[in-house]
């Protein structure tokens, strides 16, 4: 069946460092693929999304590009702040019922 | 736009009591989901509606879960009786429903219910 693998947190970084957080996919025919967010005591937000091979996702600086070839889809940016702390889910749909399922998350603590 | 509604945003029970949780969608979206989400862990779905009808229940453990949508627009979803395994946040959300192609997936989520078995 359908799956997200992420890498496991928490990921910790200095602010201004350089954030990848890793994210690997299976899925029949032809996925498209998402990034959401979950900030403390908030819900779910979606961050960016890519539909097709190749398509590159970006939002407040993220970034993240459809690798059909290595079936991954991981999350960078290249200076984090202190407020880019939350936890990460990566997230497929594939099918005609749009059913979207989540990797497990990824923790994301950002120091001053 | 008004959002996902969900209510109540936090319920405490015992064990082997019964819960209900409610969610109102974003006006015009067919589709409807309920998911839970452990801590430490991604969502996952339990239930999924297209209008008033179930498009994928095979996760939800239906010996004590149950969740209906009756006239396609607010969902209620309980847990009778209650485990404490069940203790998880659970997340409502919608999204303009089947057809509507693979660059629009407009899904929106609720703030969730916080539930804590005892």
């Amino acid at each position: 069946g359908n799956s997200v693998t992420q890498m496991e947190g928490p990921v910790t970084l200095s602010e201004e460092a350089f954030l990848t957080i890793n994210c690997t996919y299976t899925a029949t025919g032809y996925p498209s693929l998402f990034w959401y967010v979950q900030y403390p005591g908030e819900g779910l937000q979606l961050l960016l999304k890519a539909t097709k091979a190749d398509d590159k996702g970006s939002n407040k600086g993220f970034e993240a590009t459809y690798r059909k070839e290595t079936t991954s889809f991981h999350l960078e940016k290249g200076s984090v702040q202190v407020s880019d702390s939350a936890v990460y889910f990566c997230a497929l749909v594939s099918g005609g019922y749009n059913k979207l399922i989540f990797g497990a998350g990824t923790r994301l603590a950002v120091h001053p | 736009e008004a959002g996902v509604a969900q209510s109540p945003r936090y319920k405490i029970i015992e064990k082997r009591q019964s819960v209900a949780f409610w969610c109102n969608p974003i006006s015009g979206h067919a589709t409807l989901y309920w998911y839970q989400q452990i801590l430490g862990q991604g969502p996952k779905l339990l239930i999924q509606f297209q209008n008033n009808g179930v498009v994928d229940d095979s996760q939800l453990p239906k010996d004590r879960f149950s969740a209906e949508r009756l006239k396609g627009v607010d969902s209620t979803l309980k847990i009778q009786p209650a485990k404490l395994e069940d203790s998880a946040v659970y997340l409502c959300a919608s999204s303009l429903g089947k057809g509507q192609g693979r660059r629009n997936y407009g899904y929106t989520f609720g703030s969730g219910t916080r539930l804590t078995v005892v």
